[in-house]
Formats: structure tokens, sequence, C-alpha cells
């Protein structure tokens, strides 16, 4: 069955510095994946998502993910990461290529210091 | 407007009452989708709805579940007798197509439920 693991329950990264959060999935063929962030409050907004081609996906707010099928991982990246970044992430995997549902990690909670 | 709405967006329910989530998609969205966020948890799929066809109600967790969507367009959720279990976000997605991998869900802020 797919799944979808995020390790890091929660990353405190000072403001400034690069952020990578992992994610990891396991689906038969070649997945659909996603990355997510929420607020407090606020729904579930997409930052990027691959299907194919170019390993490397670019996103919204300069983040930025690439797809490796060797390591079944989806990592989420961003160079800098300033204050406003704080928040839940998550990762997804469609669960078939209907893509009827996706299928959610639980989540890496962000915390930016300064 | 422009995004998803759920309404209400709190809701606290007695152990044994009925509830009502109402989710209104985005303007000629035709899929939509409800999942339950428990509390540090992911999204969990629920019901999936082409237009007003339920194409997918395999992660509804019991009978007490129940969503419809008459017209295409405004969806509710329904639980009846609700249990201290069912304490949790209910979340509303829609997509402007049909079922598809490579359709973006867009979220809805979500509805609050806790069952006392």
């Amino acid at each position: 069955a797919q799944s979808v693991t995020q390790p890091d329950i929660h990353i405190t990264v000072s403001e400034g510095a690069s952020l990578e959060l992992r994610c990891n999935y396991s689906y038969g063929a070649t997945p659909y994946l996603f990355w997510y962030v929420q607020s407090p409050g606020q729904g579930l907004q997409l930052l990027l998502k691959y299907f194919s081609g170019d390993t490397l996906v670019q996103g919204i707010k300069g983040f930025e993910a690439e797809f490796k099928r060797s390591q079944s991982s989806f990592n989420l990246r961003k160079p800098s990461v300033h204050w406003s970044d704080a928040a839940e992430y998550f990762c997804a995997v469609a669960r078939n290529q209907a893509g009827t549902a996706l299928i959610f990690g639980k989540g890496t909670t962000l915390s930016v210091s300064s | 407007g422009a995004g998803v709405s759920q309404s209400p967006r709190y809701k606290v329910a007695k152990r044994g009452q009925d509830v009502a989530l109402r989710c209104d998609p985005i303007s000629g969205h035709v899929s939509l989708f409800w999942y339950q966020q428990a509390l540090g948890q992911g999204p969990e799929f629920l019901t999936y709805f082409q237009n007003e066809a339920q194409l997918d109600k395999s992660g509804l967790p019991s009978d007490r579940f129940f969503a419809e969507r008459p017209e295409g367009s405004v969806s509710t959720l329904k639980i009846q007798r609700t249990q201290q279990e069912d304490s949790a976000v209910y979340l509303c997605a829609s997509s402007l197509r049909g079922a598809g991998g490579r359709e973006t869900q867009y979220f809805g802020p979500g509805t609050r439920l806790l069952v006392l």
C-alpha cells in the first residue's frame, strides 16, 4: 500500500539558514508527489508538485524539491529561511494514477529562530 | 469567493448529537474531496465526488458518516451520533477537472469539530 513517511516531527532552523525537510514514499509506479504547507488556522497550500520529467521542481515562496527514485525520496529545500516560513509541512502522494485521494505524511513542524 | 470555503469554522457537539459540515468549492470545480485531520496527524481521505456522483467513499470510518453533493457544487458532510473520536479538523478540497493524479487539490480552512 502507498505510504508517506516524514521522519522529522519538528525542526528548528535559524532565520537565513538553509532548510531541508525529508519525505520518503512507498509507491509501485511513478508517483505523483506534492508538498503542502499549513499555517495555523489556514488550509493547506500547495508549494510544489512532481509528476514526471525534470527531477528538480521549483515551487512558490522559493521552495524546491528533488525527486530521487533510487532513494524513494522527495525532499523539500529552501536556501534561506524566513520567519514567515514557520508552519507545518506535509508531503503527499496521489493514491493512484487516477488520483482520487492524496496520502499524506504526518507532517513536519518548522520553527524559525531569530 | 476565490477559494474553497467551509462552515462552520468551529463546532462543539455533545456526544450523540448529529452535525453537518458545509463545503463550498471553487466555482466550476468538478471534483470535491473530504479529509479528516486528527490532532498532530496528516489529513486522511474520507470521500470523493465528481460532480454530484460520489465515486469513492472508501475512507469513511463508519456508517455514521455520510456525504452528499446533490447539485454538483456545495457538499455537506454529516456525522450522526457523534463520538469523541470524531473530534478532528475536517478539510474540504476541490480540483478543476475529474479524477487525475496530476490535478491540484485546493483546500479550504477546515471545520474544527470538538465532541464533548
